[in-house]
Protein backbone atom coordinates (compact mmCIF):
# COMPACT_ATOMS: atom_id res chain seq x y z
CA UNK A 1 0.00 0.00 0.00
CA UNK A 2 0.99 3.65 -0.62
CA UNK A 3 2.07 5.87 1.61
CA UNK A 4 2.49 9.53 2.49
CA UNK A 5 4.87 10.41 5.81
CA UNK A 6 5.11 13.98 7.13
CA UNK A 7 6.54 14.13 10.32
CA UNK A 8 6.73 18.12 11.01
CA UNK A 9 3.28 19.77 12.35
CA UNK A 10 4.96 22.67 12.26
CA UNK A 11 7.48 24.97 11.17
CA UNK A 12 8.75 28.27 11.86
CA UNK A 13 11.11 30.42 9.16
CA UNK A 14 11.64 34.30 8.83
CA UNK A 15 10.80 35.80 6.07
CA UNK A 16 13.53 36.30 3.19
CA UNK A 17 15.28 32.51 4.34
CA UNK A 18 14.79 28.96 3.53
CA UNK A 19 13.22 26.42 4.69
CA UNK A 20 13.09 22.38 3.81
CA UNK A 21 9.39 20.60 4.58
CA UNK A 22 10.44 16.99 5.20
CA UNK A 23 8.30 14.07 3.05
CA UNK A 24 9.27 10.54 2.88
CA UNK A 25 6.73 7.77 1.01
CA UNK A 26 6.45 4.16 0.72
CA UNK A 27 5.37 2.26 -2.78
CA UNK A 28 6.24 -0.55 -4.46
CA UNK A 29 4.37 0.29 -7.81
CA UNK A 30 7.83 1.13 -10.47
CA UNK A 31 6.17 4.34 -11.96
CA UNK A 32 5.14 6.90 -9.11
CA UNK A 33 4.41 11.02 -9.22
CA UNK A 34 4.75 12.77 -6.12
CA UNK A 35 3.33 16.10 -5.42
CA UNK A 36 2.93 19.23 -3.41
CA UNK A 37 0.41 21.38 -2.54
CA UNK A 38 -0.39 24.69 -0.54
CA UNK A 39 -3.57 24.78 1.27
CA UNK A 40 -4.20 28.31 2.96
CA UNK A 41 -7.12 28.68 5.18
CA UNK A 42 -9.31 29.72 2.13
CA UNK A 43 -9.10 25.69 1.62
CA UNK A 44 -8.21 25.60 -1.62
CA UNK A 45 -5.39 23.05 -2.91
CA UNK A 46 -2.68 24.92 -4.46
CA UNK A 47 -0.21 22.68 -7.00
CA UNK A 48 3.37 23.70 -6.31
CA UNK A 49 5.47 21.43 -7.48
CA UNK A 50 5.45 17.67 -9.18
CA UNK A 51 8.16 15.03 -9.68
CA UNK A 52 8.30 11.82 -11.49
CA UNK A 53 9.91 9.10 -10.63
CA UNK A 54 12.38 8.18 -13.60
CA UNK A 55 13.32 12.07 -13.56
CA UNK A 56 17.02 12.41 -13.15
CA UNK A 57 17.13 16.08 -12.32
CA UNK A 58 15.17 17.36 -9.34
CA UNK A 59 11.96 19.47 -10.27
CA UNK A 60 12.10 23.02 -9.39
CA UNK A 61 9.26 26.27 -9.99
CA UNK A 62 10.59 29.23 -9.55
CA UNK A 63 11.03 29.95 -5.45
CA UNK A 64 9.93 25.89 -4.73
CA UNK A 65 12.72 22.95 -5.55
CA UNK A 66 11.97 19.29 -4.45
CA UNK A 67 14.53 17.70 -3.21
CA UNK A 68 14.32 13.89 -4.65
CA UNK A 69 15.86 11.13 -3.10
CA UNK A 70 14.73 7.91 -4.96
CA UNK A 71 17.06 5.06 -2.61
CA UNK A 72 15.93 7.19 0.47
CA UNK A 73 12.34 7.70 -0.87
CA UNK A 74 11.89 11.64 -0.09
CA UNK A 75 10.85 14.15 -1.53
CA UNK A 76 11.42 17.64 0.43
CA UNK A 77 10.06 20.75 -0.60
CA UNK A 78 12.36 23.60 -0.48
CA UNK A 79 11.03 27.28 -0.36
CA UNK A 80 13.63 29.72 -1.28
CA UNK A 81 13.31 32.90 -0.24
CA UNK A 82 10.07 33.05 2.34
CA UNK A 83 7.23 35.56 1.92
CA UNK A 84 4.56 36.13 4.65
CA UNK A 85 2.49 34.69 2.28
CA UNK A 86 3.73 31.23 2.05
CA UNK A 87 1.92 31.05 5.49
CA UNK A 88 -0.05 28.15 4.81
CA UNK A 89 -0.75 24.08 5.37
CA UNK A 90 2.09 21.96 3.07
CA UNK A 91 1.13 18.81 1.97
CA UNK A 92 2.90 15.89 0.26
CA UNK A 93 1.18 13.59 -2.12
CA UNK A 94 1.88 10.64 -3.92
CA UNK A 95 0.22 8.98 -7.32
CA UNK A 96 1.00 6.26 -9.22
CA UNK A 97 0.72 4.90 -12.86
CA UNK A 98 -2.18 1.91 -11.57
CA UNK A 99 -4.35 4.43 -9.96
CA UNK A 100 -5.10 7.90 -10.92
CA UNK A 101 -5.54 9.41 -7.21
CA UNK A 102 -3.42 10.99 -4.43
CA UNK A 103 -2.78 10.05 -1.30
CA UNK A 104 -2.15 12.78 0.93
CA UNK A 105 -0.21 13.43 4.27
CA UNK A 106 -0.89 15.06 7.35
CA UNK A 107 1.03 18.07 6.41
CA UNK A 108 3.05 20.57 7.80
CA UNK A 109 1.61 23.92 8.70
CA UNK A 110 4.58 27.17 8.10
CA UNK A 111 4.33 30.07 9.69
CA UNK A 112 6.48 32.58 7.66
CA UNK A 113 7.54 35.92 10.49
CA UNK A 114 9.14 39.27 9.55
CA UNK B 1 -10.62 30.64 -17.39
CA UNK B 2 -12.42 29.16 -14.46
CA UNK B 3 -10.86 27.01 -12.31
CA UNK B 4 -12.96 24.56 -10.24
CA UNK B 5 -16.61 25.71 -8.41
CA UNK B 6 -17.67 23.90 -5.40
CA UNK B 7 -20.99 24.87 -3.95
CA UNK B 8 -22.13 25.60 -1.49
CA UNK B 9 -19.24 27.10 0.43
CA UNK B 10 -20.51 25.90 3.78
CA UNK B 11 -23.43 23.71 5.53
CA UNK B 12 -25.11 22.20 8.23
CA UNK B 13 -27.17 19.25 8.31
CA UNK B 14 -28.62 17.36 11.14
CA UNK B 15 -27.20 13.89 11.76
CA UNK B 16 -29.37 11.17 9.71
CA UNK B 17 -30.37 14.06 6.64
CA UNK B 18 -29.12 13.89 3.02
CA UNK B 19 -26.99 16.34 1.46
CA UNK B 20 -25.55 16.80 -2.18
CA UNK B 21 -22.49 18.69 -3.05
CA UNK B 22 -22.08 20.23 -6.41
CA UNK B 23 -19.09 20.08 -8.47
CA UNK B 24 -18.19 22.11 -11.57
CA UNK B 25 -14.60 21.39 -13.23
CA UNK B 26 -12.40 23.76 -14.93
CA UNK B 27 -12.67 24.11 -18.36
CA UNK B 28 -11.13 21.66 -20.69
CA UNK B 29 -11.08 19.09 -17.93
CA UNK B 30 -13.03 15.61 -18.21
CA UNK B 31 -12.34 13.89 -14.90
CA UNK B 32 -13.65 14.91 -11.35
CA UNK B 33 -12.53 13.18 -8.31
CA UNK B 34 -13.76 14.00 -4.52
CA UNK B 35 -11.80 14.23 -1.35
CA UNK B 36 -12.93 13.95 2.25
CA UNK B 37 -10.63 16.42 4.51
CA UNK B 38 -10.98 15.94 8.50
CA UNK B 39 -9.82 18.53 10.75
CA UNK B 40 -6.05 18.21 10.85
CA UNK B 41 -5.76 15.69 8.34
CA UNK B 42 -4.66 15.50 4.98
CA UNK B 43 -7.49 14.75 2.15
CA UNK B 44 -8.95 11.17 1.93
CA UNK B 45 -10.31 9.88 -1.76
CA UNK B 46 -13.71 9.17 -1.97
CA UNK B 47 -14.24 8.40 -5.97
CA UNK B 48 -13.50 9.96 -9.21
CA UNK B 49 -15.52 9.91 -12.58
CA UNK B 50 -14.60 9.98 -16.20
CA UNK B 51 -17.61 9.54 -19.01
CA UNK B 52 -20.10 9.73 -16.19
CA UNK B 53 -19.22 6.53 -14.68
CA UNK B 54 -17.45 5.73 -11.33
CA UNK B 55 -13.98 4.98 -12.58
CA UNK B 56 -12.23 4.33 -8.90
CA UNK B 57 -13.35 4.42 -5.34
CA UNK B 58 -11.61 4.64 -1.92
CA UNK B 59 -12.54 3.53 1.81
CA UNK B 60 -15.51 4.90 1.81
CA UNK B 61 -19.05 2.98 2.39
CA UNK B 62 -22.16 3.24 0.46
CA UNK B 63 -23.45 5.99 1.93
CA UNK B 64 -21.17 7.73 -0.25
CA UNK B 65 -22.29 8.03 -4.01
CA UNK B 66 -21.96 10.18 -6.72
CA UNK B 67 -22.42 11.43 -10.30
CA UNK B 68 -20.91 12.73 -13.19
CA UNK B 69 -23.60 14.77 -15.96
CA UNK B 70 -22.56 15.14 -19.73
CA UNK B 71 -21.09 18.62 -19.27
CA UNK B 72 -18.54 16.77 -16.88
CA UNK B 73 -20.24 18.73 -13.81
CA UNK B 74 -20.47 16.34 -10.43
CA UNK B 75 -22.22 15.70 -7.69
CA UNK B 76 -21.31 14.29 -4.01
CA UNK B 77 -24.47 12.69 -2.40
CA UNK B 78 -23.99 11.28 1.43
CA UNK B 79 -27.16 9.46 3.03
CA UNK B 80 -27.80 9.03 6.58
CA UNK B 81 -25.23 11.57 7.73
CA UNK B 82 -23.01 10.98 10.77
CA UNK B 83 -21.22 13.20 12.82
CA UNK B 84 -17.99 12.21 11.63
CA UNK B 85 -18.90 13.38 8.15
CA UNK B 86 -18.25 16.54 9.20
CA UNK B 87 -15.34 17.85 6.74
CA UNK B 88 -14.09 19.89 4.31
CA UNK B 89 -15.14 17.72 0.76
CA UNK B 90 -12.81 18.99 -2.19
CA UNK B 91 -13.26 18.48 -5.65
CA UNK B 92 -10.65 18.20 -8.04
CA UNK B 93 -10.48 18.12 -11.63
CA UNK B 94 -7.86 17.00 -14.48
CA UNK B 95 -8.12 15.40 -17.96
CA UNK B 96 -8.14 12.19 -18.07
CA UNK B 97 -4.68 10.47 -18.10
CA UNK B 98 -2.87 13.74 -17.30
CA UNK B 99 -3.32 13.82 -13.34
CA UNK B 100 -0.91 11.70 -12.69
CA UNK B 101 1.72 13.88 -14.07
CA UNK B 102 0.49 17.40 -13.71
CA UNK B 103 -1.71 16.91 -10.65
CA UNK B 104 -4.93 18.09 -10.74
CA UNK B 105 -7.02 21.62 -9.84
CA UNK B 106 -8.90 21.39 -6.69
CA UNK B 107 -11.54 23.98 -5.95
CA UNK B 108 -12.05 25.27 -2.78
CA UNK B 109 -13.93 22.68 -1.04
CA UNK B 110 -17.55 22.87 0.62
CA UNK B 111 -17.32 22.75 4.58
CA UNK B 112 -19.74 20.33 5.67
CA UNK B 113 -20.96 20.70 9.59
CA UNK B 114 -23.27 17.61 10.83
CA UNK B 115 -24.75 18.39 13.97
Amino acid sequence: AQKITQTQPGMFVQEKEAVTLDCTYDTSDPSYGLFWYKQPSSGEMIFLIYQGSYDQQNATEGRYSLNFQKARKSANLVISASQLGDSAMYFCAMSSDNTDKLIFGTGTRLQVFP
Amino acid sequence: DAGVTQSPTHLIKTRGQQVTLRCSPKSGHDTVSWYQQALGQGPQFIFQYYEEEERQRGNFPDRFSGHQFPNYSSELNVNALLLGDSALYLCASSLAGTGTNYGYTFGSGTRLTVV
